[in-house]
């Protein structure tokens, strides 16, 4: 059965530091890869998509992630984080034509000012 | 701008009685729905997949006569939970495809609390 595993839930840091959030999933067919954000009482919103191509996509407000096929991982990563990006992060694959999601636990981000 | 729009954001019912969440879609047109279910601290988990003038798939393990899901329009699909009882407390999520796009929008949630 497909399974998106998001290694750490619960991430702290400053302002400026380097962010780098996990997300590992299990499915052997092609898939489609996702990172959703949710701001404190808002909707959950998407922030970047892998269908296919470069492996390196990026989204808004200054992410980017790393498909590797052969890690069965779609890190997302941000170089500096800001106090805006707060939010909690969610991992999400699909199967290759299909809207079925299947999400990862989440991740909540705090940004200390 | 094309947007999903979920009510309400908050319900509180007794045990047994039936509750009703719509999920519309704003300014687009949704041939599928999809509805999911968040525990604390846990994640979405998909529930079941509505499609506009059809019955709706249900995931593994979803009870199809306790959550009873309607999509009769291109723009609106209803989910009712039967008979609640305090185990159905949870978030509820629906989600819409927009037609001949791969985008999928959220709306904003339903905490269903089940004294």
């Amino acid at each position: 059965a497909q399974s998106v595993s998001q290694h750490n839930h619960h991430v702290i840091l400053s302002e400026a530091a380097s962010l780098e959030l996990g997300c590992n999933y299990s499915y052997g067919g092609t898939v489609n890869l996702f990172w959703y954000v949710q701001y404190p009482g808002q909707h959950l919103q998407l922030l970047l998509k892998y269908f296919s191509g470069d492996p390196l996509v990026k989204g808004i407000k200054g992410f980017e992630a790393e498909f590797i096929k052969s890690k069965f991982s779609f890190n997302l990563r941000k170089p500096s984080v800001q106090w805006s990006d707060t939010a909690e992060y969610f991992c999400a694959v699909s199967n290759s034509g299909t809207y079925k999601y299947i999400f990862g636990t989440g991740t909540r981000l705090k940004v200390l000012a | 701008g094309a947007v999903v729009s979920q009510h309400p954001s908050r319900v509180i019912c007794k045990s047994g009685t039936s509750v009703k969440i719509e999920c519309r879609s704003l300014d687009f047109q949704a041939t599928t729905m999809f509805w999911y279910r968040q525990f604390p601290k846990q994640s979405l988990m998909l529930m079941a997949t509505s499609n506009e003038g059809s019955k709706a798939t249900y995931e593994q393990g979803v009870e199809k006569d306790k959550f009873l899901i309607n999509h009769a329009s291109l723009t609106l699909s209803t989910l009712t939970v039967t008979s609640a009882h305090p185990e159905d407390s949870s978030f509820y999520i629906c989600s819409a495809r927009t037609v001949g796009g791969e985008k999928l929008l959220f709306g904003s949630g339903t905490q269903l609390s089940v004294l």
